[in-house]
C-alpha cells in the first residue's frame, strides 16, 4: 500500500514570505502530526490532527498552523517566514493516534529560507 | 520532554549484534515503548515497539526489564546500512486528547567494516 506522501520535497522561499506544506496519509490513517528537524534542535513536535481537530501542540509560535480534511490529508502553514524557519519538515500518520498505534513518516519536505 | 535516557552514540562491528540501551524510569503500566531509526536526511522509520512481553521482527528484537524501566533494542547481525540515528520513545500525552511522540536526542550508531 502507498506509504505516506509529502509535497513539494524541496522548497525555497524569502523571509517574509509564507508556504504551505502537504501530507498525504496512509489510506484509512485518521491521525496526522508534523514536526520540524533542525540540527540544532532535533526532531521536534508541531502538532496532530485526527478527524480534522487539532488535537495536540507543541511550542511554536502561531505563525505555524495546520488542518486536517475530510479525506484525512493535511497542509501545515507557515507565515512570515524566518531564516529559523528552514528545516526539514516531517509528518507522520496512524491509525488512531495513540500509544499502542504505529506511526508512519513521509520523507518530509526540505524547506530553505533566504 | 522526552521520557528516556539513551547513550549519544555507539559503535558496532559488521556481522555483529548492536545491544542499544534504553532507560525509561517514569514510564507507565499502559505505556508503550516504540523504537525508531533515522538514516540521514530520510524519515524515521518504525523499527519495533512493545509494552511489557519481549518482542521480535524481521529487523530487530527488543527486550523489555520486568519493571520496564528499561529496555535494549537488538539488531543480531549489524550491516554497514544499520548506521543511523536510533530513537526510544514513549508517547507522551499532552492533553487529555491523545498523545505524541516526542523525539529525545537518540543515538547514534556507527556500523563499521
Amino acid at each position: 500500500k502507498a506509504g505516506v506522501t509529502q509535497t513539494p520535497r524541496y522548497l525555497i522561499k524569502t523571509r517574509g514570505q509564507q508556504v504551505t506544506l502537504s501530507c498525504s496519509p496512509i489510506s484509512g490513517h485518521r491521525s496526522v502530526s508534523w514536526y520540524q528537524q533542525t540540527p540544532g534542535q532535533g526532531l521536534q513536535f508541531l502538532f496532530e490532527y485526527f478527524s480534522e481537530t487539532q488535537r495536540n501542540k507543541g511550542n511554536f509560535p502561531g505563525r505555524f498552523s495546520g488542518r486536517q480534511f475530510s479525506n484525512s490529508r493535511s497542509e501545515m502553514n507557515v507565515s512570515t517566514l524566518e531564516l529559523g524557519d528552514s528545516a526539514l519538515y516531517l509528518c507522520a500518520s496512524s491509525l488512531w493516534g495513540t500509544s499502542n498505534y504505529g506511526y508512519t513518516f513521509g520523507s518530509g519536505t526540505r524547506l530553505t529560507v533566504v | 520532554d522526552a521520557k528516556t535516557t539513551q547513550p549519544p552514540s555507539m559503535d558496532c562491528a559488521e556481522g555483529r549484534a548492536a545491544n542499544l540501551p534504553c532507560n525509561h524510569s517514569t514510564i507507565s503500566g499502559n505505556e508503550y515503548v516504540y523504537w525508531y531509526r533515522q538514516i540521514h536526511s530520510q524519515g524515521p522509520q518504525y523499527i519495533i515497539h512493545g509494552l511489557k512481553n519481549n518482542e521480535t521482527n524481521e529487523m530487530a528484537s527488543l527486550i523489555i526489564t520486568e519493571d520496564r524501566k528499561s529496555s535494549t533494542l537488538i539488531l543480531p547481525h549489524a550491516t554497514l546500512r544499520d548506521t543511523a540515528v536510533y530513537y526510544c520513545i514513549v508517547p507522551v500525552r499532552l492533553n487529555q486528547a491523545g498523545t505524541a511522540l516526542i523525539f529525545g536526542k537518540g543515538t547514534t550508531l556507527s556500523v563499521s567494516s
